[in-house]
């Protein structure tokens, strides 16, 4: 069965500190790979997704990064945080070939930036 | 562009009476549609989903919802609410294949009275 993780869980950041958040999908191959950032009392934002290795769409401009540098590996980055970064992150992957349009979500990583 | 309106952002119900949770959304083809529910500093989970055929679709812990395309509509429905299904619960409209990009609305939260 498919299983997706994510890490850190929790995290308390100073502003202007690096972010580096990851995600792993286990049990699939080529899947499509997901970023959404959820603000408190707010709704999902897709933030970035990937359709495969090496290929990152941004769907916000902002001040954070994505990379895949690996098919079921996916990751969140930022060079200097800044207050406005805080939230909750999720990881979410997809069936690249299907057309279930299913999405499947990792536990969520919390940011606190101070 | 694709949107979900979720009108209300708080619902309170007693145990055992009938839910009904509101979604309007708003796409140019045929959408495929979703329902999430997330729990406290959880990820999201499926409840169902509709992508053709039946209008009334039937999902996981006894919800259902009815697409109405002449309203735009897709509301879940639960005869029978129990106090676990208080959570937060989010519609989403995406497209087919490229449904990774899914659009979700703002969600609405379910407290269950005793």
């Amino acid at each position: 069965s498919q299983t997706i993780h994510q890490w850190p869980a929790t995290l308390v950041q100073p502003v202007g500190s690096p972010l580096s958040l990851e995600c792993t999908v286990e049990g699939t191959s080529n899947p499509n790979l997901y970023w959404y950032r959820q603000a408190a009392g707010r709704g999902l934002q897709l933030l970035f997704y990937s359709v495969g290795i090496g290929q990152i769409s941004s769907e916000v401009p902002q001040n954070l990064s994505a990379s895949r540098p690996q098919d079921r590996q996916f990751i969140l980055s930022s060079k200097k945080l800044l207050l406005s970064d805080s939230g909750f992150y999720l990881c979410a992957w997809m069936l690249g070939t299907g057309v279930s349009g299913e999405l499947f979500f990792g536990e969520g990583s919390r940011l606190t930036v101070l | 562009a694709q949107s979900v309106t979720q009108p209300d952002i708080h619902i309170t119900v007693s145990e055992g009476a009938s839910l009904e949770l509101r979604c309007n959304y708003s796409y140019g083809a045929t959408p495929y549609l979703f329902w999430y529910v997330q729990s406290p500093g959880q990820g999201l989970q499926l409840l169902l989903k509709y992508f053709s055929g039946d209008t009334l679709v039937q999902g996981i812990k006894g919800f259902e919802a009815e697409f109405k395309r002449s309203q735009s509509s897709f509301n879940l429905r639960k005869p029978s609410v129990h106090w676990s299904d208080a959570a937060e619960y989010f519609c989403a409209v995406g497209a087919g294949a490229n449904a990774g990009k899914s659009t979700f609305g703002d969600g609405t939260t379910l407290t269950v009275k005793p």
